[in-house]
């Protein structure tokens, strides 16, 4: 039972343009929201989140953005850059799960110069 | 700098052999994490504890163990080695109260 999924494994962009990378949840005790961006050969590293109370949540060149009534978040990235290239993984919490996360599939952006 | 390290990085064992693969974290973190990553299958979590002396099971525990005797280490054992246990491990740490988790580098384990 995959409560966390990432339907797309691949995105290809051209640098400068918008990345979109999707994630869908099945959980509705989900209440927290997590990226993480993965270079190979290295762990995951965190990138942003958002809480349910929230509907978007910006830093930098990322926004991420939560449709609780869909059950769908989305990760922006604008503009995109050739360093962004990497696997993304969406994560998912609630208040009964003590930190634990539930990770999606990952997706692999790539952006092309 | 605090940080969360992971030895061996790489590892090539048989099967039914034990394999036992090191996390330390100087972050002084209360929750370390055990994941392992497949294709198709994201990160899944083994184990986790919360502190000293605390271990519980995660969704994919059959085959691993683990023991906390400080806050820094969280090792993981695998009893009896098997080839579907070949992945790409790692250890990850937060703090109570926050879901963020930083993760180790990773172990790439090949059970021959």
């Amino acid at each position: 039972d995959q409560q966390v999924k990432q339907n797309s494994p691949s995105l290809s962009v051209q640098e400068g343009r918008i990345s979109i990378l999707n994630c869908d949840y099945t959980n509705s005790m989900f209440d927290y929201f997590l990226w993480y961006k993965k270079y190979p050969a290295e762990g995951p590293t965190f990138l942003i989140s958002i809480s349910s109370i929230k509907d978007k949540n910006e830093d930098g060149r990322f926004t991420v953005f939560l449709n609780k009534s869909a059950k769908h978040l989305s990760l922006h990235i604008v503009p995109s850059q050739p360093g962004d290239s990497a696997v993304y993984f969406c994560a998912a919490s609630d208040q009964t799960s003590g930190s634990r996360l539930t990770f999606g599939e990952g997706t692999q952006l790539t952006v092309n110069p | 700098d605090a940080e969360i390290t992971q030895s061996p990085r790489h590892k090539i064992t048989e099967t039914g052999r034990q394999v036992t693969l090191a996390c330390h974290q100087t972050w002084n973190h209360n929750n370390m994490f055990w994941y392992r990553q497949d294709l198709g299958h994201g990160l899944r979590l083994i184990h986790y504890s919360y502190g000293v002396h605390d271990t519980n099971k995660g969704e994919v525990s059959d085959g691993y163990s683990v023991s906390r005797s400080n806050t820094e280490d969280l090792p993981l054992t695998l009893e009896s080695a098997a080839s579907s246990q070949t992945s790409v491990y790692f250890c990850a740490s937060g703090t109570s109260g926050t879901d963020t988790q930083y993760f180790g580098p990773g172990t790439r384990l090949t059970v021959l």
